[in-house]
């Protein structure tokens, strides 16, 4: 029963490549994040979607797109992969698009060789 | 520019011994959330607890509580009784409210718990 799930955990793969990272919830939330974590451990804002509109979309390349088929699903989408991409990707949720508690995905490790 | 602050990188603590964390933020609004989350080396994300800016009574979760000044703008993790599984990185991260749901991060404190 878990409740924000991600596929994969991990990812490796080779600059240039494109590749997908899946999240799901079965909170029943209306709104979903993507943070990237860097090697430093920081933790900075990509996207966001309530009801599957995009609210949020910080100064992130557009090589990163994400799209949300329905209100359970998030997923990122990153073209041309390169070696600064590598970091771990959250997946997070939350009822309300301001003023709420988030509730984050295990996390996928992407690295790029 | 940088909202959340952790001024400790690293803290360490004896086992059932008490802790106190530090977080400084910087915003405008008056109405905000702020947030602790603990990251063990499993990488998941764990929600410790939740302020809400317009409640004047401190949050507390078993034998984690806060110290929220808000003048201050200061809002510190209190762990009593620490224990082995508490060992983790702890972010604190605040809710600005005009921002979307933006959650600022601060850079964490790594926590080690001793036996």
């Amino acid at each position: 029963d878990t409740a924000v799930s991600q596929t994969p955990k991990y990812l490796v793969t080779q600059m240039g490549n494109d590749k997908s990272i899946k999240c799901e919830q079965n909170l029943g939330h209306d709104t979903m994040y993507w943070y990237k974590q860097d090697s430093k451990k920081f933790l900075k804002i990509m996207f966001s979607y309530n009801n599957k509109e995009l609210i949020i979309n910080e100064t992130v390349p557009n090589r990163f797109s994400p799209k949300s088929p329905d209100k359970a699903h998030l997923n990122l989408h990153i073209n041309s992969l390169e070696l600064g991409d590598s970091a771990v990707y959250f997946c997070a949720s939350s009822q309300l698009t301001r003023l709420d508690t988030q509730y984050f995905g295990p996390g996928t490790r992407l690295t790029v060789l | 520019a940088q909202t959340v602050t952790q001024s400790q990188p690293e803290m360490s603590v004896q086992e059932a011994e008490t802790v106190t964390l530090s977080c400084t933020y910087d915003t405008s609004e008056s109405d905000y959330y702020l947030f602790w989350y603990k990251q063990p080396p499993s990488r998941q994300m764990i929600l410790v607890i939740r302020q809400e800016a317009y409640k004047q009574q401190n949050a507390t979760e078993n034998r984690f509580s806060v110290n929220f000044q808000k003048a201050a703008k200061s809002f510190s993790l209190k762990i009593s009784d620490s224990q082995l599984g508490d060992a983790a990185m702890y972010f604190c991260a605040s809710d600005r409210g005009s921002t979307l749901g933006r959650l600022y991060f601060g850079r964490g404190t790594q926590l080690t718990v001793w036996p």
